[in-house]
């Protein structure tokens, strides 16, 4: 089955811990790209990538860190998670940059 | 200003109504336009995918583009309960890669 998968599904963690939400696609996509939601503002692009190794800064990059070191992963790393990254996290792919995005079933993130 | 503006609702309708739902945006080098459907705890599925100005339809579902108004619409046939969702607006212009993505309109059918 064609699909993009998030892990964890739900996350409570403590301001300043580091984490890794991870995204894999089965669907030899070369774009994937991590977006957060919320309430009022809609998606918005955290960080995309149009090939391994090449990534770039979406809308609202700042304290997420990406890579993409092979073609079916692209993770989402967290450094030091503050309250205001509380949200529901999606990422997607797609076959190429100009294709409608294919999207994961996101993760909620909860930072106290 | 927002580039994409979608009235996020919520909008309640009987079953086997006709639900117009819709965007507007500011950005005239839009020209290819989606509808994603979003279920609760769920992630945005692709309805529709559109170029440029005119109508698609897809069973029980119409997708409207008036690029002179900057108008895009979403059109849904005899509702039905299991249409109760979030829809998402979606654009972005030719040779970009970034899919810019409307507020979202909360929608429930009733029976």
């Amino acid at each position: 089955e064609a699909q993009v998968t998030q892990n964890p599904r739900y996350l409570i963690t403590v301001t300043g811990k580091k984490l890794t939400v991870t995204c894999s696609q089965n669907m030899n996509h070369e774009y994937m790209s991590w977006y957060r939601q919320d309430p009022g503002l809609g998606l918005r692009q955290i960080y995309y990538s149009m090939n391994v190794e090449v990534t770039d800064k979406g809308d609202v990059p700042e304290g997420y860190k990406v890579s993409r070191k092979e073609k079916r992963n692209f993770p989402l790393i967290l450094e030091s998670p503050s309250p205001n990254q509380t949200s529901l996290y999606f990422c997607a792919s797609s076959f190429e940059a100009g294709e409608p995005p294919y999207f994961g079933p996101g993760t909620r993130l909860t930072v106290t | 200003q927002k580039e994409v503006e979608q009235d996020p609702g919520p909008l309640s309708v009987p079953e086997g109504a006709i639900v117009s739902l819709n965007c507007t945006y500011s950005n005239s080098a839009f020209q290819y336009f989606m509808w994603y459907r979003q279920y609760s705890r769920k992630g945005p599925e692709l309805l529709m995918y559109t170029y440029s100005s005119g109508n698609k339809e897809d069973g029980r579902f119409t997708a409207q583009v008036d690029k002179s108004s900057k108008y895009i619409s979403l059109f849904i046939r005899d509702s039905q309960p299991s249409d109760s969702a979030t829809y998402l607006c979606a654009m972005r212009n030719t040779g970009g890669f970034k899919t810019i993505f409307g507020a979202g309109t909360r929608l429930f059918v009733k029976a």
